[in-house]
């Protein structure tokens, strides 16, 4: 079945320090990976997609098919950036979503 | 241009009640998703329509859960005889085009439901 895992519910880095959320998917074909964020009291939205092979507020995500990993990663994070991550699979005709249960981070000054 | 809405933002119903969520996508938009999100856990989908088309609902959790989207635009989720297992926050998403994986999915604020 599709899966996609999370396994931090919570990162607390400092300001400038490197920053790694984890995600972990399980799927039979070849996947469509992206990472959403939601900022406080703002909707979900798409930060980046693998496909796009893109960096998004400085943050990249690369896709390894041998360990069924998308962890995004960022050199040095900013306040701005705690939010809560979302990493996800699109899967079927219908480009439904399988999300994780997500990662809160939180950057401290 | 305005983004996906929904409404109402906040619902509180007693158990036993019937509720109708709202979603006003994007204009242009075919496609139209459903997702659930209980507390503490990421989206789940719901069901799918293509313009006016329920094509896949294979996530709705019960037959109390009703979806419609009867001219291509605004949908409405209705959920019959409510549950405190309903108790969640939904999100509709809109997407401009179907069955393509590079279409980016916008979502809107969600509706916060609270059974008693």
């Amino acid at each position: 079945a599709q899966r996609v895992t999370q396994p931090e519910k919570l990162l607390s880095v400092f300001k400038g320090a490197p920053v790694e959320l984890k995600c972990n998917y399980s799927y039979s074909g070849s996947p469509e990976l992206f990472w959403y964020v939601q900022y406080s009291r703002q909707r979900l939205q798409l930060l980046l997609r693998h496909i796009s092979r893109e960096s998004i507020k400085g943050f990249t995500a690369d896709l390894n098919k041998g360990e069924t990993s998308f962890h995004l990663k960022k050199p040095f994070a900013q306040e701005e950036d705690s939010a809560m991550y979302y990493c996800a699979l699109s899967w079927g005709a219908t480009n439904k979503l399988i999300f994780g249960t997500g990662t809160l981070l939180a950057v401290q000054p | 241009g305005a983004g996906v809405s929904q409404s109402p933002r906040y619902k509180v119903a007693k158990r036993g009640q019937d509720v109708a969520l709202r979603c006003d996508p994007i204009s242009g938009h075919v496609s139209l998703f459903w997702y659930q999100q209980a507390l503490g856990q990421g989206p789940e989908f719901l069901t799918y329509f293509q313009n006016e088309a329920q094509l896949d609902k294979s996530g709705l959790p019960s037959d109390r859960f009703f979806a419609e989207r009867p001219e291509g635009s605004v949908s409405t989720l209705k959920i019959q005889r409510t549950q405190q297992e309903d108790s969640a926050v939904y999100l509709c998403a809109s997407s401009l085009v179907t069955g393509q994986s590079t279409d980016t999915q916008y979502f809107g604020p969600g509706t916060r439901l609270t059974v008693l």
